[in-house]
């Protein structure tokens, strides 16, 4: 089977650094991915990781360490609308296209 | 160019009752996935389209779930005899080909809720 554990809630205020962690447990991992879904929208893609390290997209930015089964999510210079929930997600293998999704980290960002 | 469109976005059934989801996916996305979604969860995957094709129906939940896909876009799903377990947000997404399908582009969903 698969899981993926995250926090299901983080704080944090404006201008300031988060980190969202997300650890797999998958019977197979071809890359880890993260999305952003604001309340009552629709889940956007925000990254990609198939490789250990860091990838980095604006003020985003995700790593991954395979050999943990680990990976976070850095959202740097927070800022009002990035309050939204995030979720990590595997593909468990390259023949299955369908993901995997954890149960989203709802981020509260205060003023 | 336009996104994933879904309809209807709301949709409210009796128990009992057949519903038809509606979801158009980007033009040129060979891919096509639908997944649920219950309050405050993560997304559950249910069926996935090659073109016309499913070779993944694994996530459908019982045999009162179907779905289709014709002409490589428009695909419907089939709720029957609808349960109120059923009550979600069914969201479509679509990917183009020749990528990783990690990256999938999602519709608004469709809203159900069975009475």
């Amino acid at each position: 089977g698969q899981s993926l554990e995250q926090p299901s809630e983080v704080t944090a205020v404006e201008g300031a650094i988060v980190q969202i962690n997300c650890t797999y447990q998958t019977s197979g991992f071809y890359g880890l991915s993260w999305y952003q879904q604001h309340d009552g929208g629709a889940p956007t893609f925000l990254s990609y990781n198939a490789l250990d390290g860091l990838e980095e997209t604006g003020r985003f930015s995700s790593f991954l360490s395979r050999s943990d089964s680990y990976g976070y999510l850095l959202l740097q210079e927070l800022q009002m609308k990035d309050s939204a929930s995030y979720f990590c997600a595997v593909r468990p293998d390259t023949g299955r296209r369908a993901l995997t999704f954890g149960s989203g980290t709802r981020l509260q960002v205060q003023p | 160019g336009a996104g994933v469109s879904q309809s209807p976005s709301n949709k409210v059934t009796e128990k009992g009752k057949d519903v038809e989801l509606r979801c158009d996916p980007i033009s040129g996305h060979t891919a096509l996935y639908w997944y649920r979604q219950s309050l405050g969860q993560g997304l559950e995957f249910l069926i996935y389209f090659q073109g016309n094709s499913a070779p993944d129906k694994s996530g459908l939940p019982s045999d009162r779930f179907s779905a289709e896909r014709t002409g490589g876009s428009v695909s419907t799903l089939t709720i029957q005899r609808t349960q109120q377990e059923d009550s979600a947000v069914y969201l479509c997404a679509s990917s183009p080909p020749g990528v990783s399908y990690n990256e999938q582009f999602f519709g608004p969903g469709t809203r159900l809720t069975v009475l």
